[in-house]
C-alpha cells in the first residue's frame, strides 16, 4: 500500500495562477483533510471532507476550494495564487471523522511568487 | 482562541540520553492528545496519544505523561536515537459539545519542537 500521496512535491506559481494539488489515499477511508503548514504556526485545517462528494469548511478555507468526487482523491485548488499562500500543504486521511490517527501524506511545498 | 503551545522549540541530546518534550494546552475541553513525529521532507506520523482522563500511557521507547492541572503535556522518549531527530507536534482533539466541547473533533496542533540527537 501506498498510503497518502501527493503531487506535485514542489510547485512555484507567479501571483494570480492558479493550480490543483492532488491527493490520493489506498486505505478506503471516508475522511480526508487538507492542512498548510506554516513555520512557527503549527498544522491548520483548510477544508476536509467526511466522505465522497463532501467536503466542508475547516479553519482557514479563504483562497481555496476542494473536491471529491472519487472516495480516493481530494483535490485542493487555488484559483488566485497569493504570496500569503506560500507554504507547505498536507493531505491526511483517517478512518473516522476527526480521527486523532490521522495518516499524512509527504506533503507539497507550494511558493507563490 | 485556544491553542496548543511548545515550551522550547528545540532540544539537542546525545545517543542513549532520555527526551523530554513539552507541551502547554490551553482547551479544557480536549479529550485526547496527540503526538506526532515528522522526519525532514515526510509528512507527520502519529506515535501515540492518551485520553484525558488518564495520567500517563507507555508505549515502545515512548512515555506520554498529562498533567491537566497545569494544563502540560510531555513526551518522554528513552535511550534517544539519531533516527528519533525529528520534529515532534503535540496536539489536542477537542470534545463532543454534550461534553463540553465547542469544536467537536478538531484537531489543534502546537508548532513543534525539533529534536536532534547527536551520535
Amino acid at each position: 500500500n501506498a498510503g497518502v500521496t501527493q503531487t506535485p512535491k514542489f510547485r512555484v506559481l507567479k501571483t494570480g495562477q492558479s493550480m490543483t494539488l492532488l491527493c490520493a489515499q489506498d486505505m478506503n477511508h471516508e475522511y480526508m483533510y487538507w492542512y498548510r503548514q506554516d513555520p512557527g504556526m503549527g498544522l491548520r485545517l483548510i477544508h476536509y471532507s467526511v466522505g465522497e462528494g463532501t467536503t466542508a469548511k475547516g479553519e482557514v478555507p479563504d483562497g481555496y476550494n476542494v473536491s471529491r468526487l472519487k472516495k480516493q482523491n481530494f483535490l485542493l485548488g487555488l484559483e488566485s495564487a497569493a504570496p500569503s499562500q506560500t507554504s507547505v500543504y498536507f493531505c491526511a486521511s483517517s478512518y473516522a471523522r476527526f480521527s486523532y490517527e490521522q495518516y499524512f501524506g509527504p506533503g507539497t511545498r507550494l511558493t507563490v511568487t | 482562541g485556544e491553542s496548543v503551545g511548545l515550551h522550547l522549540p528545540t532540544l539537542s541530546v546525545q545517543e542513549g540520553d532520555n527526551s523530554i518534550i513539552n507541551c502547554a494546552y490551553s482547551n479544557s475541553a480536549s479529550d485526547y492528545f496527540i503526538w506526532y513525529k515528522q522526519e525532514s521532507g515526510k509528512g507527520p506520523q502519529f506515535i501515540i496519544d492518551i485520553r484525558s482522563n488518564m495520567d500517563k500511557r507507555q508505549g515502545q521507547r515512548v512515555t506520554v505523561l498529562l498533567n491537566k492541572t497545569v494544563k502540560h503535556l510531555s513526551l518522554q522518549i528513552a535511550a534517544t536515537q539519531p533516527g528519533d531527530s525529528a520534529v515532534y507536534f503535540c496536539a489536542d482533539r477537542d470534545r463532543h459539545p454534550h461534553a463540553g466541547g465547542t469544536s467537536y473533533g478538531k484537531l489543534t496542533f502546537g508548532q513543534g519542537t525539533i529534536l536532534t540527537v547527536h551520535p
